[in-house]
């Protein structure tokens, strides 16, 4: 298993460009989300999905879209990129499912994609 | 609301050091998880240990332990005879249950320095 993977490692914007950051898992997981890493400030949840189809907001998710068309990804979209959205994002998954998620599963984390927005 | 404060923004220990990390949470949930997850200066982040709010009974892992007491609603970890390779950020997350799924929240790191 390739476990989860992200694509690009490593992107440089400029102000009002858009981009869509790739997430995907090999291990028929339900559960997959985003994060952002910023400093001092720990990981923030941006967007998660219980399942292909079904997507919805966590603390931090103006200026991101998502959608799960399948169980495999979860891409995040950036529209119009700020500055504000300089980052390191991590994709996440896990095992707990919809709509029996009470099955808390450990979160296992891509290796994140450094973003700059200039 | 859920909460996870890592009090400690920096820790510097000399090798062979035992170094307490403390995690204290808040939640209103009775069923709720706990993580610890380590990230090297490589920037992944690494799994090491989930506690369920029902378990409190205490675990070691090799160097490693871990102290749940929810009575002072904290979740500490301590590393035994530190070592170099264990400098790194740790951070601590709390996952509470809601409608359709849970959601993760994570404390802002604690940066252990290990010094040769």
């Amino acid at each position: 298993n390739a476990g989860v993977t992200q694509t690009p490692k490593f992107q440089v914007l400029k102000t009002g460009q858009s981009m869509t950051l790739q997430c995907a898992q090999d291990m028929n997981h339900e559960y997959m989300s985003w994060y952002r890493q910023d400093p001092g400030m720990g990981l923030r949840l941006i967007h998660y999905s219980v399942g292909a189809g079904i997507t919805d907001q966590g603390e931090v998710p103006n200026g991101y879209n998502v959608s799960r068309s399948t169980t495999e990804d979860f891409p995040l979209r950036l529209l119009s990129a700020a500055p504000s959205q300089t980052s390191v994002y991590f994709c996440a998954s896990s095992k707990a499912g919809f709509p029996s998620g009470r099955a808390f599963d450990t979160q296992y984390f891509g290796p994140g994609t450094r973003l700059t927005v200039l | 609301a859920q909460k996870v404060t890592q009090a400690q923004t920096e820790i510097s220990v000399v090798e062979k050091e035992d170094v307490t990390l403390d995690c204290v949470y808040e939640t209103r949930d009775t069923t709720y998880y706990l993580f610890w997850y380590k990230q090297p200066p490589s920037g992944e982040l690494v799994f090491l240990i989930r506690r369920n709010s029902f378990d409190e009974q205490n675990e070691i892992s090799g160097r490693y332990s871990w102290n749940f007491q929810k009575s002072t609603s904290s979740f500490n970890f301590t590393i035994t005879a530190s070592q170099v390779v264990d400098s790194a950020v740790y951070f601590c997350a709390l996952s509470e249950d809601f409608t359709g799924g849970f959601k993760t929240i994570f404390g802002a790191g604690t940066r252990l320095f290990v010094k040769a």
